[in-house]
């Protein structure tokens, strides 16, 4: 299957900060990307959806200030948590649509641990 | 309201045994049904995918079917590995622009030698 790789796994980072997480499609093109906030033991919760060339698309409640996304290429998309507080310690989960696909399949990355300390 | 509601929310079986996690959704106009199985601290792997005109795939020991008349989805689990323990999510997505998914609680599943 379709591969889409976060990086970094894990990120610990001072309170005040700026953290930058990609993900990449590796062996297809991505016209769009979702970005997953998830708590412990709760189901994924949907940030943003980025479109390749475009401004993403955020959900009600997510600050777009506050977590910018940048969509530059079609195997690239980049979420930075800007002045992170330690309340933005989550699991962030980015995930990939193959733009070839007719069915609306989506491949997700392995997860990025951010603790803010 | 576009919903999807899984049960049991946790469930602890005997290794060996077979089990079977359930799915109910209202999401509407429905384009696709998949089921994930995502280990603590990862990302969630894809195992199934069903259109509305599917009633049945299977992934090797995962089985799952839909009924889209009931809106009703089960992901059937058999002869059950410690490995297999692990969250399965129900994730329904609609037709139309937007891609717009909604993703179930989830089920914990714990598997127990």
């Amino acid at each position: 299957g379709a591969v889409v790789s976060q990086h970094p796994s894990r990120v610990i980072c001072k309170s005040g900060t700026s953290v930058k997480i990609e993900c990449r499609s590796l062996d297809f093109q991505a016209t769009t990307m979702f970005w997953y906030r998830q708590f412990p033991k709760k189901s994924l919760m949907l940030m943003a959806t980025s479109n390749e060339g475009s401004k993403a698309t955020y959900e009600q409640g997510v600050e777009k200030d506050k977590f910018l996304i940048n969509h530059a290429s079609l195997t690239l998309s980049t979420l930075t948590v800007t002045s992170a507080h330690p309340e933005d310690s989550s699991f962030y989960i980015c995930s990939a649509r193959d733009r070839t696909t007719d069915v609306t399949e989506a491949f997700f990355g392995q997860g990025t641990r951010l603790t803010v300390v | 309201k576009n919903q999807v509601e899984q049960s049991p929310q946790s469930l602890i079986i005997l290794e060996g045994k077979n089990c079977t996690l359930q799915c109910n959704y209202t999401v509407s106009p429905f384009s696709n049904l998949r089921w994930y199985k995502q280990d603590t601290g990862r990302g969630p792997v894809s195992l199934t995918i069903m259109t509305f005109s599917e009633n049945t795939k299977s992934n090797g020991r995962y089985t799952a079917t839909l009924d889209a008349d009931t809106k009703q989805s089960s992901l059937h689990i058999t002869a059950s590995q410690l490995s297999d323990s692990a969250s399965y999510i129900c994730v329904v997505s609609r037709q139309g622009g937007g891609f717009k998914t909604i993703f179930g609680a989830g089920t914990r599943l714990f598997v127990k030698a």
